[in-house]
């Protein structure tokens, strides 16, 4: 079973509009983080946000929330009022187990190419 | 501060030859994961250091292989190339404290694109 499922290819938004990028994950950890990363035509991978297992308020970083549903094993980015510059990839991954025992792996969705309309 | 640096951003090499790429991780960064992007296969783990130690390993076979430094720099070498190891390289620091619970995301560095002919 895949780790991390991103199930839109692609997806065409209007600017100035709001834009919900979906993730669900599997894992039998209790323990686990769950990433967002935004990844220009550059290449470099940009962070955006994260979400703790054991987090219970849902993850705001500026014009990025991120709806975490842990029973469903969702955790969708939400872009407020889009931006021509936030046309790009967006990947979802996850970290799992306790930080605190070394674990640096990150599992990659395959990712959302967001394109932004004017 | 400065952020991750990958070097070189871009090389070309022949099939059966060797190659060495370097990632300078943020400074008072301990751990460094690699990172291979590739169409067909998205992002794939390759491995990841800390304290000039591998301590995760993906499914990649022998030919590629990493190396940490003492100021936590680190090389990644892939051996005797093939065509399939076309694809951006990245590489990502973090803090990785250890004994605490907390988050440390990691950061990337812009990558290195390797062609193989």
């Amino acid at each position: 079973a895949q780790k991390i499922t991103q199930t839109q290819p692609g997806m065409f938004v209007q600017e100035k509009e709001a834009v919900t990028l979906d993730c669900t994950y599997d894992t039998s950890d209790p323990s686990y983080g769950l990433f967002w990363y935004k990844q220009p035509s550059s290449g470099e991978m940009i962070f955006l946000i994260y979400q703790g297992s054991y987090d219970q308020q849902n993850a705001t970083e500026g014009r990025y929330s991120l709806n975490f549903q842990k029973a469903r094993k969702s955790a969708n980015l939400v872009i407020s009022a889009s931006q021509l510059g936030d046309s790009a990839m967006y990947f979802c991954a996850m970290r799992e187990g306790p930080l605190a025992f070394g674990n640096e792996k990150l599992t990659f969705g395959t990712g959302t190419r967001l394109t932004i309309i004017p | 501060k400065a952020g991750v640096t990958q070097t070189p951003r871009y090389l070309i090499k022949t099939r059966g030859q060797q190659v060495t790429l370097s990632c300078s991780p943020i400074s008072g960064h301990r751990s460094v994961s690699w990172y291979q992007q590739t169409p067909g296969q998205g992002l794939q783990f390759l491995f990841e250091y800390f304290s000039e130690t591998q301590r995760n390993k993906g499914n990649f076979p022998g030919r590629f292989s990493g190396r940490q430094f003492s100021n936590s720099r680190s090389e990644m070498n892939v051996s005797t190339l093939e065509l399939g190891d076309s694809a951006l390289y990245l590489c990502a620091s973090s803090l990785a404290r250890k004994g605490k619970e907390i988050n440390t995301e990691a950061f990337f560095g812009q990558g290195t694109r390797l062609t193989v002919v």
